[in-house]
């Protein structure tokens, strides 16, 4: 059971932006703990986008970025790109239930 | 450069036990890090198994936690996964990966698919 909420799927066309949000509680985002992304291209593992809320990590583009406030956090990603096509994951910490995911998002580039 | 990497049996009986191990190079094992295992049932999402310190301290997912065991074996830079009890629902694609103080999890294996089936 997810207890991160993300929307199923999110689309834009090329150049545009879109937000994926990922809803918790306070026992989850809003207890504090860090909130990271990953991209999941097919048959592949996740990759890191987005850590400790809003940190990319080397050769991550700066179309991303990440959010963070109150039980919720956010990813951008601004000037869409055909290669951004993928599934988009968030993920935290909860006092009780330990490692969270989110639901996940599907990008569709239009 | 660090690399994960599972292995295992790909076909599981229901009721049998699942084993994977995670074979860690390129990094420090001893370090100040967590191992943890996901796994992703075909078409569905990520879904957290469990942590393992290097000093052997582990975290379940508390609907796993009655049939899930972690292990780590530091002489040989890998850790371990026993799934018991086992379902078609646990039927997936395992992923191990190494996870840093923030939670993070910043290196990934490949996976593997591992099938319960009679």
């Amino acid at each position: 059971q997810s207890v991160l909420t993300q929307p199923p799927s999110v689309s834009g066309a090329p150049g545009q932006r879109v937000t994926i949000s990922c809803t918790g509680s306070s026992s989850n985002i809003g207890a504090g703990y860090d909130v990271h992304w990953y991209q999941q291209l097919p048959g592949t593992a996740p990759k890191v986008l987005i850590y400790g809320n809003n940190n990319r990590p080397s050769g991550v583009p700066d179309r991303f970025s990440g959010s963070k406030s109150g039980t919720s956090a956010s990813l951008a990603i601004t000037g869409l790109q055909a290669e951004d096509e993928a599934d988009y994951y968030c993920q935290s910490y909860d006092s009780s239930l330990k490692g969270v995911f989110g639901t996940g998002t599907k990008v569709t580039v239009l | 450069q660090v690399q994960l990497q599972e292995s295992g049996p790909g076909l599981v009986k229901p009721s049998g036990i699942l084993s994977l191990t995670c074979a860690v190079s390129g990094g420090s094992f001893s370090s100040s890090y967590w191992w943890s295992w996901v796994r992703q049932p075909p078409g569905k999402g990520l879904e957290w198994i469990g942590e393992i310190y290097h000093s052997g301290t582990t975290n379940y997912n508390p609907s796993l936690k009655s049939r899930v065991t972690i292990s780590v074996d530091k002489s040989k830079n890998q850790f371990s996964l026993k799934l018991s009890s086992l379902t078609a629902a646990d039927t997936a694609v395992y992923f191990c990966a190494r996870e840093m103080n923030s939670r993070v999890l910043d290196y990934w294996g490949q996976g593997t698919l591992v099938t319960v089936s009679s």
